[in-house]
């Protein structure tokens, strides 16, 4: 069964520095992998998604995350956080193949990203 | 605009007390799920239906029941809430493509004493 390990529940950074989440995968075969973000008191939005080609994909609101299937790894990264970037993020996983007819994602813990200034 | 459209957003009920949280898209979506947010655990489905009048369980479809009479909408009934369905919950629609995009609607935080 497919899994998704997000290792860290709260991140911290200053507003203009790098940031980098992680997320490692566990599936048979190469996945569907999406990054949401949850705003507080809203629901997810899709920041990007990774299908096949271009291992580096690059999302909404300045966002990229690059798949490494080497490492079952697709972390996500911002060269420059801004303070409106403070919600919990969620990795996903979707199946290559329906389970019968369920092609759910199956989801993360998430990490709460707080920004100071 | 597209989105999806739970209701009520925020419910206080009693144990036993039967409810249902609604749940409607105006993308035509023939995907439409239901999950449960809960602090260390994540997203996890409770129910999902592929199109009308298919339904079928999640991971964690005790205590809840769907229906999907109509391609829009997609109700979660709770026939006798207790405690451990406290939660957030989030109802979710997709083209039907799993490649696709899911829809959030903004959540329904459930409490039940």
């Amino acid at each position: 069964a497919q899994s998704v390990t997000q290792p860290d529940i709260h991140i911290t950074v200053s507003e203009g520095a790098s940031l980098e989440l992680r997320c490692n995968y566990s599936y048979g075969a190469t996945p569907y992998l999406f990054w949401y973000v949850q705003s507080p008191g809203q629901g997810l939005q899709l920041l990007l998604k990774y299908f096949s080609g271009d291992t580096l994909v690059q999302g909404i609101k300045g966002f990229e995350a690059e798949f490494k299937r080497s490492q079952s790894s697709f972390n996500l990264r911002k060269p420059s956080v801004h303070w409106s970037d403070a919600a919990e993020y969620f990795c996903a996983v979707g199946p290559i193949v329906s389970n019968f007819g369920n092609e759910k994602l199956t989801f993360g813990t998430g990490t709460r990203l707080t920004i100071i200034p | 605009e597209a989105q999806v459209t739970q209701n009520p957003r925020y419910l206080i009920t009693v144990t036993g007390k039967k409810l249902t949280v609604t749940c409607s898209q105006n993308m035509n979506h023939e995907y439409m799920s239901w999950y449960r947010q809960d602090p260390g655990l994540g997203l996890r489905q409770i129910y999902y239906s592929m199109n009308v009048e298919v339904t079928d369980k999640g991971d964690v479809p005790e205590g809840y029941k769907v229906s999907r009479k109509e391609k829009r909408n997609f109700p979660l009934i709770l026939e006798s809430p207790s405690p451990n369905q406290t939660s957030l919950y989030f109802c979710a629609s997709r083209q039907g493509s799993r490649t696709g995009e899911l829809f959030f609607g903004e959540g329904s935080r459930l409490t039940v004493l």
